[in-house]
């Protein structure tokens, strides 16, 4: 069956750190996208991508990147680790641009700490 | 920008019982809207999806409804169980220049005692 994982499930790590999140999909989907969910702010756009090579900003993109180089894996890299980033991340992935039926996967999450 | 509100924050219920949540929008200019599932600790699940241009969606004991114009939708669960518990996200998707980004609440928690 298709899936989308994130890997690792748990970080802690300390500031000032590089760090990287994977995102792996096996629906051979076009969209991609990363949001961090944070207590009283719900779930918040980071990152996202409507193909390989394609990479936009979402409303919280500072101190993140991402590159595209295959259709199936998004990572999501912290460059100097803050403890502002503590929070849940989720992976999602989505079909295509323009079908109104579309519907996002979401992956299980990874729950990061900066100490 | 895209405001997404639902109310109430937190609801506990017991068992049995007819239920709705709330979920308002700021922005009448979407594709869909979903109802999405997250249980502790796991990712989100989807339950329903409501085009734009359709009223209302069922599953089983849920039913979601969306008046556009209005800005709203209401999630309605039939006859509560415990397994029901978990946190109830509605995401908007904006038609324009950000193709299927969502725009999320903030959930309503929701506790379903036996």
């Amino acid at each position: 069956d298709a899936e989308i994982t994130q890997s690792p499930r748990h970080k802690i790590t300390e500031t000032g750190r590089q760090v990287t999140l994977a995102c792996h999909q096996t629906w051979n989907h076009n969209n991609m996208f990363w949001y961090r969910q944070d207590l009283g702010h719900g779930l918040r756009l980071i990152h996202y991508s409507y193909g390989v090579h394609d990479t936009n900003k979402g409303e919280v993109s500072d101190g993140y990147s991402v590159s595209r180089s295959n259709t199936e894996d998004l990572p999501l890299t912290l460059e100097s680790a803050a403890s502002s980033q503590t929070s849940v991340y989720f992976c999602a992935s989505s079909e295509t641009e323009r079908d109104v039926t579309d519907t996002q996967y979401f992956g299980p999450g990874t729950r990061l700490t900066v100490l | 920008k895209q405001e997404v509100t639902q109310i109430p924050a937190a609801l506990s219920v017991p068992e049995g019982e007819n239920l709705v949540l709330n979920c308002s929008f700021t922005d009448s200019a979407i594709y869909n809207l979903q109802w999405f599932r997250q249980d502790p600790g796991k990712g989100l699940t989807s339950l329903l999806l409501i085009q734009s241009s359709q009223r209302e969606q069922t599953s089983g004991r849920l039913n979601a409804s969306l008046d556009k114009s209005s800005g709203r939708s209401t999630l309605y669960i039939a006859a509560s169980q415990p397994g029901d518990s978990a946190t109830y996200l509605c995401a908007v998707m904006n038609r324009g220049s950000t193709l299927g980004r969502l725009y999320f609440g903030r959930g309503t928690q929701l506790t379903v005692w036996p």
